[in-house]
């Protein structure tokens, strides 16, 4: 089965821009989604499509992809981006929905 | 507004069934796939399986945790989605999500607030 692999955690100080990174083989090659939690809470989708913001989305959140890793930027990072992310493709081969582990983001 | 609005959760012992509703409001549910997705505690977010839209003949696909055991319906008629899960086991607890798919490739624009389903004994 395919499977994503997220860091479990990154830390970044208030201001300053964090990657979430998103490992996968040929992710490249797939639709990769980005969804945020804040505790709590049920998942929000920040980015679609690699690349595609939601329109209420600060624009700070972006993304990017390359042949086995997608990316999820956030600049000038605040407090209230603190929360876990999830990437997420469909696996074609499988027709089945995989999401990473999830990355905890901290705001220092 | 869209609204997803879950609901059947509670206590149930292992490998009996529970049967989770979903209900939809500010959107038209037939133009929309819909799927379930669960957290256990502290855990990442875990698909849990799908359902196409009418046109696609409703067509279904769940994991491998839970095939076989659990089952997507709609009634398109009453803005309702189901998710019956029998045979349960105690690793099935976790808080259950409705989410709403966008045609084109698989994600979720929305979700609902989830229904927490813990199996113990």
């Amino acid at each position: 089965s395919y499977v994503l692999t997220q860091p479990p955690s990154v830390s970044v100080a208030p201001g300053k821009t964090a990657t979430v990174t998103c490992g996968g083989t040929r992710i490249g090659r797939k639709s990769v989604h980005w969804y945020q939690q804040k505790p709590g809470q049920a998942p929000v989708l920040v980015i679609s499509y690699d690349t595609d913001r939601p329109s209420r989305i600060p624009e700070r959140f972006s993304g990017s992809k390359s042949e086995n890793t997608a990316t999820l930027t956030i600049s000038s990072v605040e407090a209230g981006d603190e929360a876990d992310y999830y990437c997420q493709v469909w696996d074609t081969s499988s027709d089945h929905l995989v999401f990473g582990g999830g990355t905890k983001l901290t705001v220092l | 507004e869209v609204q997803l609005v879950e609901s059947g959760g509670g206590l149930v012992q292992p490998g009996r069934s529970l049967r989770l509703s979903c209900t939809a409001s500010g959107f038209t549910l037939g133009d929309y796939a819909m799927a379930w997705v669960r957290q256990a505690p502290g855990k990442g977010l875990e698909w849990v399986g799908c359902i196409r839209r009418t046109v696609y003949d409703e067509t279904t696909e769940y994991a491998a945790s839970v095939k076989g055991r659990f089952s997507i319906s709609r009634d398109d008629s009453k803005d309702i989605v189901y998710l019956q899960m029998s045979s349960l086991k105690t690793e099935d607890t976790a808080v259950y999500y409705c989410a709403r798919a966008p045609s084109g490739d698989w994600h979720f624009d929305y979700w609902g607030r989830g229904a927490l389903v813990t199996v113990s004994s």
